[in-house]
């Protein structure tokens, strides 16, 4: 197993375009987390799944957000109608029950 | 509101210092504490977890105590070397807010040769 995977590394896009990110969590993960990075601060928490029921959400994420773990394997992370204060790193983590959080490298996004 | 507090933001030490990390919390019902490491742009890498049950926890280098009690936590790091130089962040699991992790903002070590 090589990890948590996320895709792409880099994205960037124009205002009010649609976004979709990609995480390929450790498999025998059952908890795969979103986390939001901005510039000189702590992850944010967003959202996770355990299996494929969504079962918390920030209310950081708003309406524009949205996320999927189809048949509890991959998630991704949609932002719909994106703005300049969505640009972040978007953090994927996984975890089997409460034990150690891995998590994946990142996806950049840079709203232009 | 359950926070995490990582104290200082920033340090700067010579090679071969030992040093400290804090890390506060604000509810001692916690699942456990897990120090993480984070080089520029990058992801995190798990360092330490630490359960709820446990004191402390030891990696080479490496040593993360835990009291519950007090809400704090603190990563030592033993004869610090250059490539030391990163953000190192703790998160907890609070135990009565759901499974998410909750972040410091970290700080900032930066190792001069």
């Amino acid at each position: 197993d090589t990890g948590v995977s996320q895709n792409p590394r880099h994205k960037i896009t124009k205002r009010g375009q649609n976004v979709t990110f990609r995480c390929d969590p450790i498999s025998e993960h059952n908890r795969l987390y979103w986390y939001r990075q901005t510039l000189g601060q702590g992850p944010e928490f967003l959202t996770y799944f355990q299996n494929e029921a969504q079962l918390e959400k920030s209310r950081l994420l708003s309406d524009r957000f949205s996320a999927e773990r189809p048949k509890g394997s991959f998630s991704t992370l949609e932002i719909q109608r994106t703005e300049q204060g969505d640009s972040a790193m978007y953090l994927c983590a996984s975890i089997w029950g409460v034990s150690e959080a891995f998590f994946g490298q990142g996806t950049r996004l840079t709203v232009v | 509101k359950q926070e995490v507090t990582q104290i200082p933001a920033a340090l700067s030490v010579p090679e071969g210092e030992n040093l400290v990390l804090n890390c506060s919390f604000t509810d001692s019902a916690i699942y456990n504490l897990q120090w993480f490491r984070q080089d520029p742009g990058k992801g995190l890498t798990s360092l330490l977890l630490i359960q709820s049950s446990q004191r402390e926890q030891t990696s080479g280098r490496l040593n993360a105590s835990l009291d519950k009690s007090s809400g704090r936590s603190t990563l030592y790091i033993a004869a610090s070397q250059p490539g030391d130089s990163a953000t190192y962040l703790c998160a907890v699991v609070f135990s009565n807010s759901g499974y998410a992790l909750n972040f410091g903002k970290g700080t900032s070590l930066l190792v001069t040769p």
